[in-house]
Parts: C-alpha cells; structure tokens; sequence
C-alpha cells in the first residue's frame, strides 16, 4: 500500500519553514526521506526506524509517530538549495538485509527568493 | 550518484524491441534493487538482489521483464517486446551497508522512451 504524502505541492520564500507528512494504512517499520531535483537521482536524507524518534540533519529534521502511522518533515528556515521533490518510502521489519520501500508520490517544494 | 553507474543514460526504442539496461555498482554491495519511476510519481519497486540471486521479485509487471546478476555485481535488467507503457526512468540502486538503518544510494537512471 503506497503512502500518501502531503501536501502535494508548496512554495515557499526563502527563510519559511514546511513541514511534509507522509502517511501509511499499515504498521510502519522504517521510514525513508530522499530529495529529488529535476532529471537527477533520489538523494538519500534520513531514515527513521519504529520507537518514535526524531532525526536532525542541520535544518531539516524529521519525526515518526508510529500510534499514527505518520512521519513528517520538517525544513526549517528554507534555503534556495532546498527545492525539489521529497519522497518518504516506508519498509517492512527487517533487522538486517534488503529491504524494498514503498514510496509515496511526492511533495513538490519550490523556494522562491 | 556516485557509486552506482547506469548506461545507457537514455535509450529510445521502438515498440516491441528488446532492450536491455545495465547498473554498474561500485564493490562490495551485495543488495542491488531495481526500481521505476513515471513522471510525476515515486519510484515503484522492481526487483532485488541479494548476491547473485533475486531474492524479490515480485514488483516485476509481467514476464517481459527479466534481470540477472550472474557474478554479484552488475545487474542487467531485461525488457522484451516493450510497450509505451514500459517508458520511465529505471533507477538501480545499492544500500550502503547491510543494517536498516542504511539508506538507498540511487544511480542516475536509464530514461526508457517507446515510441
């Protein structure tokens, strides 16, 4: 089941804080935060794993709320660098190993001077 | 990204080809997944391999598509009689090491048009 994302789209000024949702039907385990720019690659950002904690990396950080299947993130004071399009992937209880993510279908971020 | 090589970086193939893309990762990543991605949405799971062998498959659409990595490296995905339906961006990726806690380094993709 794919996880649905919110909001789909957002734009920003430069300076302003977003907060991106990413919401499952199932049980969540894992949850993977990539950034995409335009005709490039997912880059990885954070992961997230079940006991409800919370990840900083500089001025994003995330947070996951296992009792609401949810995790979001959170871009605080936006840099021009920041847009793009965010994808959570969610992944099953696996300690170790491979383990395949479903993605959500995205949250534009656009982040205007 | 760096790390995991995809060629070719397009390919534009008429319909009922066949095509065949290559992911190139650098050593000692014994996890290779496959994934697609459509405009405008998240990537979607293929397939994966742990080692030489597939261990999920189960995000192939159909049996026009087959992947293989015969010594447990580069991975070879496989499209016969390919449809406009099959046109995306095929994203290999590796994970950077065997614990969940590792995320996913994307290679840049193989952009797939039918025409």
């Amino acid at each position: 089941q794919q996880p649905v994302q919110s909001p789909q789209a957002v734009i920003l000024r430069e300076g302003e804080d977003a907060v991106i949702n990413c919401s499952s039907s199932k049980a969540l385990y894992s949850v993977h935060w990539y950034r995409q720019k335009h005709g490039e690659a997912p880059v990885f950002l954070m992961i997230l794993l079940k006991g409800g904690e919370q990840k900083g990396h500089e001025k994003i950080s995330a947070s996951f709320n296992e009792k609401k299947q949810q995790s979001s993130l959170y871009l605080t004071a936006s840099q021009l660098s920041y847009s793009g399009t965010y994808f959570c992937g969610t992944g099953g209880w696996i300690i170790q190993g491979a383990q395949k993510l479903v993605f959500g279908q995205g949250t534009r971020l656009t982040i205007n001077p | 990204g760096a790390g995991v090589s995809q060629t070719p970086s397009n390919k534009v193939t008429e319909k009922g080809k066949y095509v065949e893309l290559r992911c190139d990762p650098i050593s000692g990543h014994t996890a290779l997944y496959w994934y697609r991605q459509s405009l405008g949405q998240g990537p979607e799971f293929l397939i994966y391999f742990q080692g030489t062998g597939a261990a999920d498959d189960s995000g192939l659409p159909n049996d026009r598509f087959f992947a293989v990595r015969p010594e447990g490296s580069v991975s070879t995905l496989k499209i016969q009689r390919t449809e406009r339906g099959d046109s995306a961006v095929y994203l290999c990726a590796i994970r950077r090491g065997r614990d969940r806690k590792y995320g996913y380094t994307f290679g840049s993709g193989t952009r797939l048009t039918v025409v």
